[in-house]
């Protein structure tokens, strides 16, 4: 098993709808979780953390942790084309200070 | 406030031939990551340093790769020989220090590597 695992997709979806992104992770005693948003040919950029369980909303980002499921995602409202990109979900494991990170989920959104 | 630095931006070389990465962390972030990313992947942490002490080097392949932080400030990695295999993206970051893991860390723009 995966220590952080995602669908790779592609996910896609209409301008305006919601975008939701999935991640699940191996270590039950981790503590912070992370979305990075990747564009074709450039480095991954912070755009959400949280720590807590429950939905923690950042302008149209809102992240949601399960940590009973072990469960982290990302929704997107409002999709813009602008948001097609590689979502990165990262998890600072309980055994270091470092972030684990998936394999990243593409989104496309379609005008 | 400079981002995280690194350079070259691409990288050419034949395989069994060698290759140095510079990083010039966030001023005064303590802690210094270098993160491989292969073609649809996530990135994998190589190492990790906190000021010239490397803390975390498990997934460092030592056979071939090395790295060093002198004085705590800038870092270089280094492939000697090069295989095919290598052809990736090297990422560096930066955190205060102990913090990465609970805010996250900042990444450089990255060095592409290719290997022929």
């Amino acid at each position: 098993q995966k220590e952080v695992e995602q669908n790779s997709g592609p996910l896609s979806v209409p301008e305006g709808a919601i975008a939701s992104l999935n991640c699940t992770y191996s270590d039950r005693g981790s503590q912070s979780f992370f979305w990075y948003r990747q564009y074709s040919g450039k480095s991954p950029e912070l755009i959400m953390f949280i720590y807590s369980n429950g939905d923690k909303e950042d302008g149209r980002f809102t992240a949601q942790l399960n940590k009973a499921s072990q469960y982290v995602s990302l929704l997107i409202r409002d999709s813009q084309p602008s948001d097609s990109a590689t979502y990165l979900c990262a998890v600072n494991m309980e055994y270091g200070n470092k972030l684990v990170f998936g394999a990243g989920t593409i989104l496309r959104v379609k005008s | 406030e400079a981002g995280v630095v690194q350079s070259p931006r691409y990288k050419i070389i034949e395989k069994k031939q060698p290759v140095a990465f510079w990083c010039n962390p966030i001023s005064g972030h303590n802690t210094l990551y270098w993160y491989r990313q292969n073609l649809g992947q996530g990135p994998e942490l190589l190492i990790r340093y906190e000021n010239e002490e490397a803390v975390d080097d498990s997934q460092l392949p030592k056979d071939r790769f090395s790295a060093e932080r002198l004085k705590g400030v800038d870092s270089t990695l280094k492939i000697q020989p090069a295989e095919l295999g290598d052809s990736a993206v090297y990422l560096c970051a930066s955190s205060p220090e102990g913090r990465g893991g609970n805010y996250g860390y900042t990444f450089g723009s990255g060095t592409r590597l290719t290997v022929v």
